[in-house]
């Protein structure tokens, strides 16, 4: 079953906007990943924040983690056309071995 | 370094023939896993495997086999294949399990007929 779910389930900015998702997952994790799909390819791995750490940045990257509400958020400033893909959340637990849970995606689309 | 390695990257099957995907690392890692992604699901874990020799199920593994044999190489093998197998498969490998970035093969797209 999927754990984490990302808010909205699409997105359409200009160039040079802001891009905000969000996710939520229902039980305790230890370890929360965003990945990047460009159409056709296979995920890439953006950011890993551990469920102790609050913030962390990656180039025009930002990722929040809150525990207490059980979500994150990832924020892609000044977005590019390159910027183009479907986002996902990925959660996992040691109660689970650590196998990791990925929500539906998040499909963003940045207009020139 | 070509990383995770997935072959074919399309194939149609019929209904009740059987197949194999390949996938090979070139990173010596040890943790190996296969995903299924459907429209609208994200990604779902078929099989694991933590190290040569072990391998072990995820949450839709029905209808699929999978092997170890060297660090490198976790195919994945469909003994009877259904149309509700039609997915794109991801193969995904770690230096370890536990808090890793995965790295992700290209996909094979499989459609069953």
């Amino acid at each position: 079953s999927q754990q984490g779910e990302e808010d909205p389930q699409a997105l359409s900015i200009q160039e040079g906007e802001n891009a905000t998702m969000n996710c939520s997952y229902k039980t305790s994790i230890n370890n929360l990943q965003w990945y990047r799909q460009n159409s056709g390819r296979g995920l890439v791995h953006l950011i890993l924040i551990r469920s102790n750490e609050r913030e962390k940045h990656s180039g025009r990257l930002r990722v929040t983690l809150d525990t207490s509400k059980k979500s994150s958020s990832l924020l892609i400033t000044a977005s590019r056309a390159a910027d183009t893909a479907s986002y996902f959340c990925a959660t996992d637990s040691r109660s689970n071995d650590y196998k990791l849970s990925f929500g539906a995606g998040t499909t963003v689309t940045v207009r020139a | 370094n070509a990383g995770v390695t997935q072959t074919p990257k399309f194939q149609v099957l019929k209904t009740g023939q059987s197949m194999t995907l390949q996938c090979a690392q070139d990173m010596n890692h040890e943790y190996m896993s296969w995903y299924r992604q459907d429209p609208g699901m994200g990604l779902r874990l078929i099989h694991y495997s933590v190290g040569a020799g072990i391998t072990d199920q995820g949450e839709v593994p029905n209808g699929y086999n999978v092997s170890r044999s060297t660090t490198e190489d976790f195919p994945l093998r469909l003994l009877s294949a259904a149309p509700s197998q039609t997915s794109v498969y991801f193969c995904a490998s770690s230096p370890w399990t536990g808090g890793q970035p995965q790295h992700f093969g290209d996909g094979t797209r499989l459609s069953i007929l």
